[in-house]
């Protein structure tokens, strides 16, 4: 299963962008790229996944360039309540279970 | 949809008790996994099922762990003889696969149990 290498830990400020980059460079060709998000006391939320280029929902974008070796997650308009941690994850059908590694923590500031 | 749902929510007992974890799922998922997280880290998975079927255990589930999912619903987590080092938080997803799909399957947790052992 792919390693996932991330920043250990961010700050912002309410209102800002945040984007979090995620390294993958032993992606397999069948791999997607998933983001959970993780409150405290909480277990992981799902918030996005793609496989190549972009993708967008309400809560976030997923950015991915073409060598899929890394990808990054932005954040919109960052508030407080998006003070939690930060998963990325690599794995595709075929993979059952999830492999977290220790996250972003990111943290708003107001 | 009611979530998945873990009890107790939290858990003290002595060193070399037994405790007993459960988790309910999302009523139509028949997969289950347990992940177990301690302080700093992401989960780390422990089992899983399919229905009622134990399909991977992890290296990390000692003899002293043992789950059943025994008619394919809910689940039950249980660890002997408590450690200290078996102080975490033990989380419970499930998921519905996606069939042909290609995409991993969304995985969607429980509050957690939060286990202190003394």
């Amino acid at each position: 299963l792919a390693k996932t290498t991330q920043p250990i830990s961010m700050d912002s400020y309410e209102g800002q962008e945040v984007n979090i980059t995620c390294s993958h460079n032993n992606i397999a060709t069948n791999d997607y790229i998933t983001w959970y998000q993780q409150f405290p006391s909480q277990g992981p939320r799902f918030i996005i996944q793609g496989y190549k280029t972009k993708v967008t929902n309400e809560v976030a974008s997923l950015f991915i360039p073409a060598d899929r070796k890394s990808s990054t997650l932005s954040l919109p308009r960052v508030s407080l309540s998006d003070t939690a941690v930060y998963y990325c994850l690599v794995g595709g059908s075929n993979t059952d279970k999830l492999i977290f590694g220790t996250g972003t923590r990111l943290q708003v500031f107001p | 949809d009611t979530g998945v749902s873990q009890n107790p929510r939290h858990k003290i007992t002595k060193r070399g008790q037994n405790v007993t974890f459960r988790c309910d799922p999302i009523s139509e998922h028949n997969r289950l996994y347990w992940y177990r997280q301690t302080l700093g880290q992401g989960p780390e998975f422990l089992t899983y099922f399919q229905n009622e079927a134990q399909l991977e255990k992890s290296r990390l589930l000692s003899d002293r762990f043992s789950a059943e999912r025994p008619k394919g619903s809910f689940s039950t987590l249980e660890i002997q003889r408590t450690e200290q080092g078996d102080s975490a938080m033990y989380l419970c997803a499930s998921s519905q696969p996606y069939g042909q799909a290609l995409e991993q399957e969304t995985q969607y947790f429980g509050p957690g149990t939060r286990l202190l052992v003394l």
